[in-house]
């Protein structure tokens, strides 16, 4: 069935370092895929997107790009900030006609001033 | 534009009692998703109703049930709670289109004891 993963946290950094987390999937198709994320007590916010191979979906300075050669969409962003703390989830949405999306297990970022 | 709204943000309750849990999606949405949210299983999906029907589920036992009113408002609810039901229970609106992007409520935080 389909699935993604996604490395494990936490990932710590200091303010203005690069980040990257990876994300894998396996899926029937050519799923949409997202980053979401998610700050303490709070629900899932949309980060950015991408439907189809080679795009390029980016918000608030985060990017990732859909590759379909190697089923990635791993996010990064060139300079973090405190306020970045959060868990990012990687997700797809299938081909099947639902909105549905799968999940990754997610990925806890703490940044350090 | 109002987004998703989750009543009530916490709830506690016993072993063996039932619970329902409400979402109000954004206003002209009409397709509604559940999703449970644990520490060990992550984000696993629940079911989706759109007009009404339910058009989607994952694989939750029986004891899982929910509706959509004519006002695309939903209901979860869930009978004869176990410990393991305590969760995170978030709800998703789209206008309910297929590859349609996701918008989360904050959740519900359901303890049982």
């Amino acid at each position: 069935g389909n699935s993604v993963t996604q490395m494990e946290g936490p990932v710590t950094l200091s303010e203005e370092a690069f980040l990257t987390i990876n994300c894998t999937y396996t899926a029937t198709g050519y799923p949409s895929l997202f980053w979401y994320v998610q700050y303490p007590g709070e629900g899932l916010q949309l980060l950015l997107k991408a439907t189809k191979a080679d795009d390029k979906g980016s918000n608030k300075g985060f990017e990732a790009t859909y590759r379909k050669e190697t089923t990635s969409f791993h996010l990064e962003k060139g300079s973090v900030q405190v306020s970045d703390s959060a868990v990012y989830f990687c997700a797809q949405q299938g081909n099947s006609g639902y909105s549905t999306l799968t999940f990754g297990k997610g990925t806890m970022l703490l940044v350090s001033p | 534009k109002a987004g998703v709204t989750q009543t009530p943000r916490y709830l506690i309750k016993t072993r063996g009692q039932q619970v329902t849990l409400s979402c109000s999606p954004i206003s002209g949405h009409r397709s509604v998703s559940w999703y449970q949210q644990t520490p060990g299983q992550g984000l696993q999906f629940l079911f989706e109703y759109f007009s009404e029907t339910q058009r989607n589920k994952g694989n939750f036992p029986g004891r899982f049930s929910g509706r959509q009113f004519s006002n695309s408002r939903s209901e979860m609810n869930v009978s004869t709670l176990e410990l393991g039901d305590s969760a995170l229970y978030l709800c998703a609106s789209t206008s309910g289109g297929a590859k349609n992007i996701q918008y989360f409520g904050a959740g519900t935080r359901l303890s049982v004891l």
